[in-house]
Order: structure tokens, then C-alpha cells, then sequence
């Protein structure tokens, strides 16, 4: 069974713009949770989707956000690019939603804002 | 705000040592807790998850979680340099998880 597959691997933008990371959770798992992870505030939890919708939502401002569609893959976008918004971004993929001990990661997208 | 707190490290332990990893967390009312260990540019694994008080073991792996002191711990038995990596304490109450900054355990051949 194929795993968590993320897109792109590695993207590089400038303060400003806009950002569309892609998640493709595995088979058959409908809930989709995105993290950022910096060295500094370690790994953040950004949202969570499931059936489409937004369950949970950490605390980011408004400028992050997404969507899920209803083959389970999820985008987030994140809009006017800061430098802090450098990261690797993270998916994660559960049968369903809170099922944390089937939780797997896919490899990320690494962000930099320069 | 949920806090969880991790030993940053690095932890270093001779090949064949028992590494002892620790975390604390401070939500009372968090039910589940979840050790990842994160190779250096990968992503997260899953390689234990407690929800009782007490020892749960998985091969060389041991968790051990005391809600009273709101601690719980990650021995690593017979400790490798494979095993030379940085592992993530995350705990629920059936929310997003929170997780800990990690700590860097390096294995010395």
C-alpha cells in the first residue's frame, strides 16, 4: 500500500506570495492533518479535515489555511509568505478522524521564504 | 495552553546501553501519548503509544506513562546507532496531538 505522498518536495518563494502545498493521504484513510515543524516551535499542529471538513484548528493565523476534497487528497495554501512561514510541512493521514495511533506522515514540503 | 516538555539533548549513550527518554505534559485530562522518532530530514514514525498507567513493551521499546506525575517515558534497550535519531513525545485528549520539541538521542559505536 502506498504511503503518504506530499508535493512539491521542496519549494522556494519571496515574501508576498502564495504557497499550495498537496497531500495525498493513504488508501482509504479520510482524515488528513497538516503540521508545520520549525526549529524553533518544534511541530505545530495547523489543521485537521476529514469528509471534507475542517474538525480542528490550531492556532495560525488566517493567512493558512484548506481544503479537502472529496477523494480525501487535501491542499493547504498559505497566503502573503512571511520568512517565518520557512518550514517543513508536514501530512499526516488516519483512517479516521482522532485515530492518532494509525496516524502516518508523509515526507513534506520544505518551505523557503526568502 | 498544553504544554509538553522534552530534554532537548542530546542524549548520548553507548552502543548496547539502555537509552532513558523523558517527557512531561501538562493537560491532567490527556488520555493518550505517542513516541515518534524523526531521522534527521524525514518525516515522524509512530513507534510506541501508551494509554494506561504503567509499561507497555515492543520489542526493544518500553513506554511507561504515570498520570499522577503527568510523566511518560521511552526506554530503548540494547540501544544501537540506528537507533541514533531525535524522538517526539505528542499526547491527546482526543485532540490534535501536542508534541514536544524532541529530544536528540545519538548512539556511540
Amino acid at each position: 500500500k502506498a504511503g503518504v505522498t506530499q508535493t512539491p518536495r521542496y519549494l522556494i518563494k519571496t515574501r508576498g506570495q502564495q504557497v499550495t502545498l498537496s497531500c495525498s493521504p493513504i488508501s482509504g484513510h479520510r482524515s488528513v492533518s497538516w503540521y508545520q515543524q520549525t526549529p524553533g516551535q518544534g511541530l505545530q499542529f495547523l489543521f485537521e479535515y476529514f469528509s471534507e471538513t475542517q474538525r480542528n484548528k490550531g492556532n495560525f493565523p488566517g493567512r493558512f489555511s484548506g481544503r479537502q476534497f472529496s477523494n480525501s487528497r487535501s491542499e493547504m495554501n498559505v497566503s502573503t509568505l512571511e520568512l517565518g512561514d520557512s518550514a517543513l510541512y508536514l501530512c499526516a493521514s488516519s483512517l479516521v478522524q482522532g485515530s492518532y495511533n494509525e496516524q502516518f506522515f508523509g515526507p513534506g514540503t520544505r518551505l523557503t521564504v526568502l | 495552553q498544553k504544554e509538553v516538555e522534552q530534554n532537548s539533548g542530546p542524549l548520548s549513550v553507548p552502543e548496547g546501553a539502555i537509552a532513558s527518554l523523558n517527557c512531561t505534559y501538562s493537560d491532567r485530562g490527556s488520555q493518550s501519548f505517542f513516541w515518534y522518532r524523526q531521522y534527521s530530514g524525514k518525516s515522524p514514525e509512530l513507534i510506541m503509544f501508551i494509554y494506561s498507567n504503567g509499561d507497555k513493551e515492543d520489542g526493544r521499546f518500553t513506554a511507561q506513562l504515570n498520570k499522577a506525575s503527568q510523566y511518560v517515558s521511552l526506554l530503548i534497550r540494547d540501544s544501537q546507532p540506528s537507533d541514533s535519531a531525535t524522538y517526539l513525545c505528542a499526547v491527546t485528549r482526543n485532540t490534535p496531538l501536542v508534541f514536544g520539541k524532541g529530544t536528540r538521542l545519538s548512539v556511540i559505536a
